[in-house]
């Protein structure tokens, strides 16, 4: 069984322009949840997306956005990049019959913006 | 604000030697993980638990729920086993809205 796997891999981008970062779940997972990685701040919780819904949402600025497609996929979008918005982004599926369900991660996607 | 507390940050240990990383919590959770990551991002789960203890050949995970307290402990450690160790949590009381909050990880370090 494939991985979660998210593309591209690295990306540099440049202060004010947008950014979109794509991750495939494993078959069969519907929820697929973001997170940043920052050396600052660590591991944060952007959002997670359920059947093409947003059920939950972290404390990020309106820049980050996200959506879900029929097939599971998901995608997250950040507008007008600036400098601290350089982090290891990663994506994770879950199969999420229930409450509690074990996450796999996908490689992430470093983000870098000059 | 609900926070997850690691010890400790930094860890070197020679082959061989039992290691203990240690994870508090503020308030209520439904479930912690623990998960590692080596050089590079990627990022494993180890252990889910909302109680008790589980095991995972040399790796041992256990919880203390009235302490709000979890332990990952690893037998006969190896230097593959050098990666960051992070403890992650869901929270009761946000209904599953906040996600998961992490602690800011354990960085181990074992040596041959």
């Amino acid at each position: 069984k494939a991985g979660v796997t998210q593309t591209p891999r690295y990306l540099i981008k440049t202060r004010g322009q947008q950014v979109t970062l794509s991750c495939s779940p494993i078959s069969g997972h519907r929820s697929v949840s973001w997170y940043q990685q920052t050396p600052g701040q660590g591991l944060q919780f952007l959002f997670e997306y359920f059947s093409e819904t947003q059920r939950n949402k972290g404390n990020f600025p309106g820049r980050f956005s996200g959506r879900q497609f029929s097939n599971s996929r998901s995608e997250m979008n950040v507008s007008t990049l600036e400098l601290g918005d350089s982090a290891l982004y990663l994506c994770a599926s879950s199969l999420n019959l229930d409450r509690i369900n074990e996450q796999f991660f996908g490689p992430g996607t470093r983000l870098t913006v000059l | 604000k609900n926070e997850v507390e690691q010890s400790p940050q930094n860890l070197t240990a020679q082959e061989g030697e039992f290691i203990t990383i240690n994870c508090s919590y503020s308030v209520g959770i439904s479930a912690l993980h623990w998960l590692q990551q080596h050089p590079g991002g990627g990022i494993v789960s180890l252990f889910m638990l909302s109680s008790g203890k589980k095991k995972h050949g040399r790796l041992i995970a256990t919880i203390n729920i009235q302490e709000k307290h979890s332990s990952l402990h690893i037998t006969a450690s190896h230097p593959r086993d050098s990666a960051v160790y992070i403890c992650a949590v869901e929270w009761v009381s946000g209904g599953g809205a906040d996600g998961l909050t992490f602690g800011k990880g354990t960085h181990l370090i074992i040596q041959p």
